[in-house]
């Protein structure tokens, strides 16, 4: 298995939901990442988590909640968000935190809009 | 500032024709770059990644880019364009830090191919 499965890859939700988007995978990668991209622009990082832990946040609003159960696992929680938040949601992984050459293997994201 | 550019926003390409897209870093310490590919539609797909030995770096689908450490470029190249090879490509600088890393995009080039 060499992907990154995302789920759902449509969501619509309103401003006052809490939904929760999902990312798995089983390449026995250690770390995951969380990119948002808005039409038109390039994938921006939000998280990255190292052998499930969180170890970097690109200073993101708290109404996004990550969450890695397990090494194979890696959850955003969403909860009042705004309009402006829609966009597609990626999730990466990539054999280690330092895993300089190897390149990140990237999901087909989720569609959010926020209504 | 650690960042990555890329200086063509839009290319529009006959088939047949040579391909080179210009892409720029600026950041200190061990260099890792990539580039990827988005058909429409699609997920982020490694085209080739350079971190170390020779400069000239081969991908997939007839893909190469040349790594010049003097001019802090990694061009992306392919001699002859196809009709599929409409996409948006992404340059990327993977930035190597204390607690992980993370992969930075350049603001993408979309390339039209004319049959």
């Amino acid at each position: 298995d060499t992907e990154v499965t995302q789920t759902p890859k449509h969501l619509v939700m309103g401003m006052t939901n809490k939904k929760s988007l999902k990312c798995e995978q089983h390449m026995g990668h250690r770390a995951m990442y969380w990119y948002k991209q808005k039409a038109k622009k390039p994938p921006e990082l939000m998280f990255v988590y190292s052998y499930e832990k969180l170890s970097i946040n690109e200073s993101v609003p708290s109404r996004f909640s990550p969450e890695c159960p397990n090494s194979s696992l890696l959850n955003l929680h969403l909860h009042a968000l705004q309009p402006e938040d829609s966009a597609l949601y990626l999730c990466a992984s990539s054999q280690g935190p330092q895993g300089a050459g190897y390149g990140y293997t990237f999901g087909s994201g989720t569609r959010l809009t926020v209504v | 500032a650690q960042s990555v550019s890329q200086h063509n926003h839009h290319v529009i390409l006959s088939e047949a024709a040579s391909l080179e897209l210009g892409c720029n870093y600026s950041y200190g310490g061990t260099v890792n770059l990539f580039w990827y590919v988005q058909y429409p539609g699609q997920h982020l797909q490694l085209l080739l990644k350079y971190f170390s030995g020779d400069p000239l770096v081969k991908g997939i689908k007839g893909f190469e880019a040349e790594f010049i450490k003097s001019k802090f470029s990694f061009n992306l190249r392919k001699p002859s364009v196809q009709w599929s090879d409409t996409a948006e490509y992404f340059c990327a600088g993977m930035i190597l830090m204390e607690y992980g890393n993370k992969l930075v995009f350049g603001a993408g080039t979309i390339l039209r191919v004319k049959s």
